[in-house]
């Protein structure tokens, strides 16, 4: 069964400084990658996913994430963040069926990112 | 382009009463997913649709929840009878996704309907 684990509930970070969010990840086959963002009395928002190709995948808002096959890794990344960040963040993932996974989609519990001023 | 819209944004049942949410998703997109979120979880995949077929259900409880897609545009999402810990956002998505393959495509999200039972 395919699996998502956001290891942080909650990420601080000053305004300015870089910020990551961790997301790692069980398939059985090949996955593909997906970010949404969840502001307050929002729903969610598609951010950036991973495919194929280049394994850093560039998104909205100026997030990034870089996908890492031998980690099983897919963290959540921006260089210099904004108050207008804090939000609820949620990694998902889909397994490609090579291996006969999974097609729905799996979500994470979420990491609650606080970009202090 | 319009949004995926729900309704209602709220509702308080009583535990065994009845519920039903409603959810219109974009304009041509094919498939539409409801999602259970409980309070600090991630959303929960309960039934995926493409058109008017199902294309699993597989974690939908099908003793009380019940979900449709008669002309494959609107979706109704129902709960008889309800529990407390069916208490949760329920939040609708649609996708230009093809059926049958492994989607590559994302989501996009109603506001959701806040449900609490009581």
């Amino acid at each position: 069964a395919q699996s998502v684990a956001q290891p942080e509930d909650q990420v601080n970070v000053a305004e300015g400084n870089p910020l990551t969010v961790k997301c790692t990840y069980s398939v059985s086959g090949n996955p593909y990658l997906f970010w949404y963002v969840q502001y307050p009395n929002r729903g969610l928002q598609f951010l950036l996913k991973y495919i194929t190709g280049d394994n850093l995948v560039k998104g909205s808002y100026g997030f990034e994430a870089e996908f890492n096959k031998s980690q099983t890794s897919f963290h959540l990344k921006k260089p210099s963040a904004l108050v207008s960040d804090s939000a609820l963040y949620f990694c998902a993932v889909r397994d490609r069926g090579a291996s006969g996974g999974s097609y729905i989609p799996t979500f994470g519990r979420g990491t609650s990112l606080i970009v202090h001023p | 382009e319009a949004g995926v819209a729900q309704s209602p944004r709220y509702k308080i049942i009583e535990k065994r009463q009845s519920v039903a949410f409603w959810c219109n998703p974009i304009s041509g997109h094919a498939t539409l997913y409801w999602y259970q979120q409980i309070l600090g979880q991630g959303p929960k995949l309960l039934i995926q649709f493409q058109n008017n077929g199902v294309v699993d259900d597989s974690q939908l409880p099908k003793d009380r929840f019940s979900a449709e897609r008669l002309k494959g545009v609107d979706s109704t999402l129902k709960i008889q009878p309800a529990k407390l810990e069916d208490s949760a956002v329920y939040l609708c998505a649609s996708s230009s996704s093809r059926a049958g393959v492994s989607s590559y495509n994302e989501q996009f999200f109603g506001p959701g309907t806040r449900l609490t039972v009581l």
